[in-house]
């Protein structure tokens, strides 16, 4: 079945840096790629999704990028700010919600 | 709309006590279905609903029952507690099982003592 790895588990930057979170999956059949950001106390919300004949998606300072070949996909978080700190998940599924697997988190936290 | 709705927020059971943590969406979605999360776990499928009726399992299903009379409730129950079960625990839904977007309600952090 689909595994999902994600890297780092935590991650700490400086307010305005940059933030990469990483992950990688199994299945070559996997065809979309979200990801969740959730916040203390909140249940994850979908923040960014991209499918596999994409390679890069952008939405303000948010982008995911993904790479079929290496069978990875990454999230980049530009000029970061003090909401951005959080719990972001990535997921990846090929056919269906109820087969949709994600990755173990990564706590990003934002320094001042 | 108030999206997903989950109660209650916390809870705290003795071994062996049984409860349903319940679940609602007012979004007319077909798709429902539990996680629970554990920390470096990620989220994990305990069971799903692809419309009312219809159940089926996830991933981590033992311990846990579901039903789905109607389109808008999705009762989690949890048979006899175990400490094994301390977690917190989300429902979701989506629009049908092949709408990959997912609305997560704001869980239920649960300890079994």
């Amino acid at each position: 079945g689909e595994n999902v790895e994600q890297h780092p588990s935590t991650l700490s930057v400086q307010e305005g840096d940059s933030a990469v979170i990483k992950c990688t999956y199994s299945d070559s059949a996997s065809n979309y790629f979200p990801w969740y950001k959730q916040e203390l106390g909140k249940g994850p919300q979908l923040i960014i999704d991209i499918r596999s004949n994409v390679g890069e998606k952008k939405d303000q300072r948010i982008a995911v990028t993904l790479n079929k070949t290496a069978k990875h996909f990454s999230l980049h978080i530009t000029e970061t700010q003090p909401e951005d700190s959080a719990v972001y998940f990535c997921a990846a599924t090929y056919s269906s919600a109820s087969k949709i697997i994600f990755g173990s988190g990564t706590r990003l936290s934002i320094r001042p | 709309n108030a999206g997903v709705t989950q109660t209650p927020e916390f809870q705290v059971l003795k071994t062996g006590q049984s409860m349903t943590l319940q679940c609602a969406q007012d979004m007319n979605h077909e798709y429902m279905s539990w996680y629970r999360q554990d920390p470096g776990m990620g989220l994990r499928l305990i069971h799903y609903s692809v419309g009312a009726g219809i159940t089926d399992q996830g991933e981590v299903p033992n311990g846990y029952n579901v039903s789905r009379s109607t389109t808008e409730d999705f009762p989690l129950r949890l048979l006899s507690a175990a400490p094994s079960q301390t977690s917190v625990y989300f429902c979701a839904s989506s629009y049908d099982d092949t709408s990959y977007e997912q609305y997560f309600g704001p869980g239920t952090r649960l300890t079994v003592t």
